[in-house]
């Protein structure tokens, strides 16, 4: 059974620290994706990754970052979390080629305080 | 710019009435399309996709849709609902073979027993 595994399904941090949100997949897959989901948003894209050490940027990245030193590990990072990142986070994965379903973690519920 | 749009963002049916969903996608060349789900504390998962082929897809729980390129539309559709059913519905749309796909603002839907 294919899996994406994020760290924590619930995160309570304050104003100013850093977070780190860790997605681990078991599919070999190229593709890593970050996406945070808001009521009414849907899902929007923070950063995505083709490769280990390759990043790109999504549609909201202003105050994330990420770092994938492995091809199986894709982590996000918030250098100083403010209120406005309390969200559902959720971690994607995909086979290169683009023909594939992406396979979804069961997301991560940051609340900043 | 590329995009989907889900028309409705909240849907209340009775069991056992039809559900037709929207999903009209921006782009004029070819797409791959798909339909997720997200029931109530569970990861997104995928109903169905539309590669090629036969416009009229099946997907899991008895769910169907049609890819209609005229209309730029990709309706979700199922003859009788149930309870079970209860949950957020995402589109979702590949275009420009480049791995990322971007998903509506998703549509809750609400079945009443």
């Amino acid at each position: 059974d294919v899996k994406v595994t994020q760290s924590s399904r619930y995160l309570v941090k304050r104003t100013g620290e850093k977070v780190f949100l860790e997605c681990v997949q078991d599919m070999d897959h190229e593709n890593m994706f970050w996406y945070r989901q808001d009521p009414g948003l849907g899902l929007r894209l923070i950063y995505f990754s083709y490769d280990v050490k390759m990043k790109e940027k999504g549609d909201i990245p202003e105050g994330y970052s990420v770092s994938r030193e492995k091809k199986e590990r894709f982590s996000l990072i918030l250098e100083s979390a403010s209120t406005n990142q309390t969200s559902m986070y959720l971690c994607a994965s995909t086979q290169t080629g683009g023909y594939n379903e992406q396979f979804f973690g069961p997301g991560t519920r940051l609340t900043v305080l | 710019a590329q995009s989907v749009s889900q028309h409705n963002h909240h849907v209340i049916l009775s069991e056992a009435a039809s559900l037709e969903l929207g999903c009209n996608y921006s782009y004029g060349g070819t797409v791959n399309l798909f339909w997720y789900v997200q029931y109530p504390g569970q990861h997104l998962q995928l109903l169905l996709k539309y590669f090629s082929g036969d416009p009229l897809v099946k997907g899991i729980k008895g769910f169907e849709a049609e890819f209609i390129k005229s209309k730029f539309s990709f309706n979700l559709r199922k003859p009788s609902v149930q309870w079970s059913d209860t949950a957020e519905y995402f589109c979702a749309g590949l275009m420009n073979r480049d791995d990322k796909i971007i998903f509506g603002k998703g549509t809750r839907l609400h079945i009443l027993p």
